[in-house]
C-alpha cells in the first residue's frame, strides 16, 4: 500500500503570504495525485488533480506541482477563506485503493 | 448542478449494521462511479468502496471486505452503503463522492461529495 506523508502537520501564516504544503509518496505515483481542501463541518473539496490541474472554479492562487514521489500545493497569496485542512490523495491500480495523506492544518496568523 | 444528498446521522449499538443512502441529482446517474469515504479522528480519510452506477459492479478496500455492501437503485438515482458488525472504531462521518469524470473505469479522484453522515457506534 502506498503511504502519503504530508508536511508540516500544521502551520500559521499571515494573510498575503505564500504557502507551500508538501506531500510525499512512499513509492512513485506518477502524476496521479490530487489535493483537497476541507473546512470545518464540510466535505472535502477537490482543488487540484493530476498533480497540477486546477479543478473548475478553483482560484488561480492555488497551484500544484510535482511528480513521482514529491508533490507540492502552493497558495500564492493566503486569504482568510483559505483556512482549512488540506489533504493529498492518490489512486493505486492494484490492489485498487485510494489513499489520503493525514492532512495539513492551515491557520491565519 | 451536481448534488449528492445523504441520509441523516444514526446511533447504533456494537454488532449492529447501518445503511446510509446517497441520492444523486444534476447529472446522468449511470455515467459515473460513486464511492464511499469515511473520516475518523484516528484514521483520517479512508476510501471504503466504489460502485459502477450502471452495472452495479462493486469493489472495496481490503480492510472493509466482507463487512461493506454497496448497492444502487437506478430508478431513484440512489446509492446505498451498508456496513455490518459495527464497533466503536466505525464511529465516523461517512461521505459519498462521485468521480470527477465519467468513464468505464473509476476515476483517480473525487470531484463531488455529499454532505456527510455521522454514524455513532455506542453501547
Amino acid at each position: 500500500e502506498i503511504v502519503l506523508t504530508q508536511s508540516p502537520a500544521s502551520l500559521s501564516v499571515s494573510p498575503g503570504e505564500r504557502v507551500t504544503l508538501s506531500c510525499r509518496a512512499s513509492q512513485s505515483v506518477g502524476s496521479n495525485l490530487a489535493w483537497y481542501q476541507q473546512k470545518p463541518g464540510q466535505a472535502p473539496r477537490l482543488l487540484i488533480y493530476a498533480a497540477s490541474t486546477r479543478a473548475t472554479g478553483i482560484p488561480a492562487r492555488f497551484s500544484g506541482s510535482g511528480s513521482g514521489t514529491e508533490f507540492t500545493l502552493t497558495i500564492s497569496s493566503l486569504q482568510s477563506e483559505d483556512v482549512a485542512v488540506y489533504y493529498c490523495q492518490q489512486y493505486n491500480n492494484w490492489p485498487p485503493m485510494y489513499t489520503f495523506g493525514q492532512g495539513t492544518k492551515l491557520e491565519i496568523k | 448542478q451536481v448534488q449528492l444528498v445523504q441520509s441523516g446521522g444514526e446511533v447504533k449499538k456494537p454488532g449492529a449494521s447501518v445503511k446510509v443512502s446517497c441520492k444523486a441529482s444534476g447529472y446522468s446517474f449511470i455515467g459515473y462511479y460513486l464511492h464511499w469515504v469515511r473520516q475518523t479522528p484516528g484514521q483520517g480519510l479512508e476510501w471504503m468502496a466504489w460502485i459502477n452506477s450502471n452495472s452495479g459492479a462493486t469493489n472495496s478496500a481490503q480492510k472493509f471486505r466482507g463487512r461493506v455492501t454497496v448497492t444502487r437503485d437506478t430508478s431513484i438515482s440512489t446509492v446505498y452503503m451498508e456496513l455490518a458488525d459495527l464497533t466503536s472504531d466505525d464511529t465516523a462521518v461517512y461521505f459519498c463522492a462521485r468521480d470527477l469524470d465519467g468513464g468505464i473505469l473509476p476515476d483517480y479522484h473525487f470531484g463531488y461529495w455529499g454532505q456527510g453522515t455521522l454514524i455513532t457506534v455506542s453501547s
